[in-house]
């Protein structure tokens, strides 16, 4: 347990669905994360969020839209993904995003399948 | 960004001292190095951080010699259950940037 929780843990979804992840840290930080982890290539950093801004991956596709109601909470929002979006995505909390390099709590991540 | 280049797999035996050596020749002056360790359907897990020399904690020791182009994990006597995905992390402050290695996959026999 690393007080970040994902929900739901797996889901299946068409191209023309919309769902939303969800994340929770119960650790009183300032900055949260979203990674993608595809099979055989390295974990990527797709959106950092903390109390000052939003920093995003500029090769995010747009169909990806995140949000911070508050700093304990995240979502990922999905619309009209494609099959190659299939992926596990991981949540993340640290307590500083000014320091990107402290260390991150992940989540246990929620495996994606687009259909 | 820095690139990191870790070696996909390595094996070893119980009790073993394994040590993983990533390679980040573009290693920028602000850039720390951050090792995670992930099992099968969990999220990876921090075991260590350093920005140069040697740093040890209660589970693993980090040594990055004085040019920083590379750093090297090493888990002393492995167990069974340190069979994992290792992966180098080169954070970059400045940028908000970071860039995470394969991974090595450590699989560790009886």
């Amino acid at each position: 347990e690393t007080g970040v929780t994902q929900t739901p843990r797996h889901l299946v979804m068409g191209m023309t669905n919309k769902k939303s992840l969800k994340c929770e840290q119960h650790l009183g930080h300032n900055a949260m994360y979203w990674y993608k982890q595809s099979a055989k290539k390295p974990l990527e950093l797709m959106f950092v969020y903390s109390l000052e801004e939003r920093v995003e991956n500029n090769s995010v596709p747009s169909r990806f839209s995140p949000e911070c109601p508050n700093s304990s909470h995240l979502f990922l929002h999905l619309h009209t993904l494609q099959p190659e979006d299939s992926a596990l995505y991981l949540c993340a909390s640290s307590q500083d995003s000014r320091a990107i390099y402290n260390e991150q709590f992940f989540g246990p991540g929620t495996r994606l399948t687009v259909l | 960004l820095a690139k990191t280049t870790q070696p996909i797999s390595m094996d070893s035996y119980e009790g073993q001292e394994v040590n993983i050596t990533c390679s980040h020749n573009n290693i920028a002056t602000n850039d720390y190095i951050t090792w995670y360790q992930q099992f099968p359907s969990q999220g990876p897990r921090f075991i260590i951080q350093g920005y140069k020399t040697k740093v040890t904690n209660e589970v693993a020791s980090l040594f990055i010699p004085a040019d920083r182009k590379s750093s090297t994990l090493s888990l002393p006597r492995v167990s069974l259950s340190d069979t994992a995905v290792y992966y180098c992390l080169v954070a970059n402050t400045g940028r908000r940037a970071l860039t995470f290695g394969s991974g090595t996959r450590l699989q560790v026999q009886p």
